[in-house]
């Protein structure tokens, strides 16, 4: 199976702040990762497909790179709106594998 | 508008059978694969498994701590997706939910709970 590493699993940041998380993958999975923003007791949301393309009505100040098996998630002026979790998954093959989640918290 | 709705959730003992839902509308069911994720109270997510289209096969893929127990099947005429899972174990208590293709779409899930 494919192992997913996010780090970090916190952060405390304020209002206007560029934040990066970053998702590594134990074996290549070529660009088909997601990134997911899930907000206390709701359904995660999708951000960000095929590593770096945004999904439909997701703020521009979201935006995803990738660098062979590590992958970047880069909030670049944080908002009240954005103190969520966050998540990988790969799609690459299966079983779909996610990592652990990073909490971004109001510093 | 794309809707996803799960249901089928409760309280059951260990070793019981329970069947989940996914009732999908505003796009064409039979086209996509769906899948369902699980979340422990206070825990990261889960994937549990897929089902492909049938223009993908229709076949399912699922993971190793459900393979043998769960069973997802679908139901295009009426746009429905369903998890059978049988033999639950505690450690299944979950919020279960069901999403189109590999998340672009979720439900907001529902709760099995499994205690003696």
């Amino acid at each position: 199976d494919i192992q997913m590493t996010q780090s970090p699993s916190s952060l405390s940041a304020s209002v206007g702040d560029r934040v990066t998380i970053t998702c590594r993958a134990s074996q290549g999975i070529r660009n088909y990762l997601v990134w997911f923003q899930q907000k206390p007791g709701k359904a995660p949301k999708s951000l960000i497909y095929a590593a770096s393309t945004l999904q439909s009505g997701v703020p521009s100040r979201f935006s995803g790179s990738a660098s062979g098996t590590d992958f970047t998630l880069t909030i670049s002026s944080l908002q009240p709106e954005d103190f969520a979790t966050y998540y990988c998954q790969q799609y690459n093959s299966y079983p779909r594998t996610f990592g652990q989640g990073t909490k971004v918290e109001i510093k | 508008e794309v809707q996803v709705v799960e249901s089928g959730g409760g309280l059951v003992q260990p070793g019981q059978s329970l069947r989940l839902s996914c009732t999908a509308s505003g796009f064409s069911f039979g086209d996509y694969a769906m899948s369902w994720v699980r979340q422990a109270p206070g825990k990261g997510l889960e994937w549990v498994g897929l089902i492909r289209s049938k223009g993908s096969g229709g076949t399912p893929e699922y993971a190793a701590s459900v393979k043998d127990r769960f069973t997802i099947s679908r139901d295009d005429s009426k746009s429905i997706a369903y998890l059978q899972m049988n033999s639950l174990k505690i450690d299944d208590t979950a919020l279960y939910y069901c999403s189109r293709r590999d998340g672009d779409y979720w439900g907001q899930g529902t709760l099995v709970t499994v205690s003696s």
